[in-house]
């Protein structure tokens, strides 16, 4: 199994810019998750989905849309690039929320 | 509503001497922890979990966490660290509220072994 893994590894873009990260997972899990990590702040929630087809916001969504059109995918989508979205982002998945997450190696965004 | 704080920002030890990573949370129900170990440009892993079992935890590479309740604290400990446990440790909070889901990562701890 691949477990959790993210496309693309490092990006960057240009202020205004769109993209969309892909996450996939080939362990049947219900819940997926976008989180960004920066610098001392830990890691901040986005957006998750607890099934296919359906989404809910996370703590810091602003910018960021996201579908689940498949169970194994969850897509995250930056319309408009600004700076302040350069991060390192993480796709996780689990079975319900009360159970542990698997991570995915992580994509590193960088907005100029 | 829930949160985590992770009371120190930086950890060091000297290799073969304990380790201990403090967290503190607040909840309005009874909620699921978690510590997450993150070594340099890598995804999280689970090192243990707590949900409403043994108070105690064991987790890997000789990692425990014990939930108390009463001081509202998941305190992280090793009875002697080595030199590949140098990564950030994150405490992390699972809550079910009146308004759905939540998920909460403290900001981290940087645990440094020096030999």
């Amino acid at each position: 199994n691949a477990g959790v893994t993210q496309t693309p590894k490092f990006r960057v873009l240009k202020t205004g810019q769109s993209m969309t990260l892909l996450c996939a997972q080939d362990m049947n899990h219900e819940y997926m998750y976008w989180y960004r990590q920066d610098p001392g702040m830990g890691l901040r929630l986005i957006h998750y989905s607890v099934g296919e087809g359906t989404t809910a916001k996370g703590e810091v969504p602003d910018g960021y849309n996201v579908s689940r059109l498949k169970k194994q995918n969850f897509l995250l989508g930056l319309e408009s690039a600004a700076p302040s979205q350069t991060s390192v982002y993480f796709c996780a998945s689990s079975w319900n929320v009360n159970y542990e997450q698997y991570f995915g190696p992580g994509t590193r965004l960088t907005v100029t | 509503a829930q949160s985590v704080t992770q009371l120190d920002s930086h950890v060091s030890v000297s290799e073969g001497t304990p380790v201990l990573l403090r967290c503190n949370y607040s909840s309005s129900y009874s909620p699921s922890l978690f510590w997450y170990v993150q070594h340099p440009n890598k995804g999280l892993q689970l090192l243990l979990k707590y949900t409403s079992a043994a108070t105690l935890v064991k987790g890997i590479n000789g990692f425990e966490a014990e939930f108390k309740k009463s001081e509202t604290s998941f305190h992280l400990t090793k009875p002697s660290a080595h030199m590949s446990d140098a990564a950030e440790y994150f405490c992390v909070v699972s809550d079910i509220t009146n308004s759905g889901y939540a998920l909460n990562f403290g900001k981290g701890t940087s645990l440094l072994v020096t030999p």
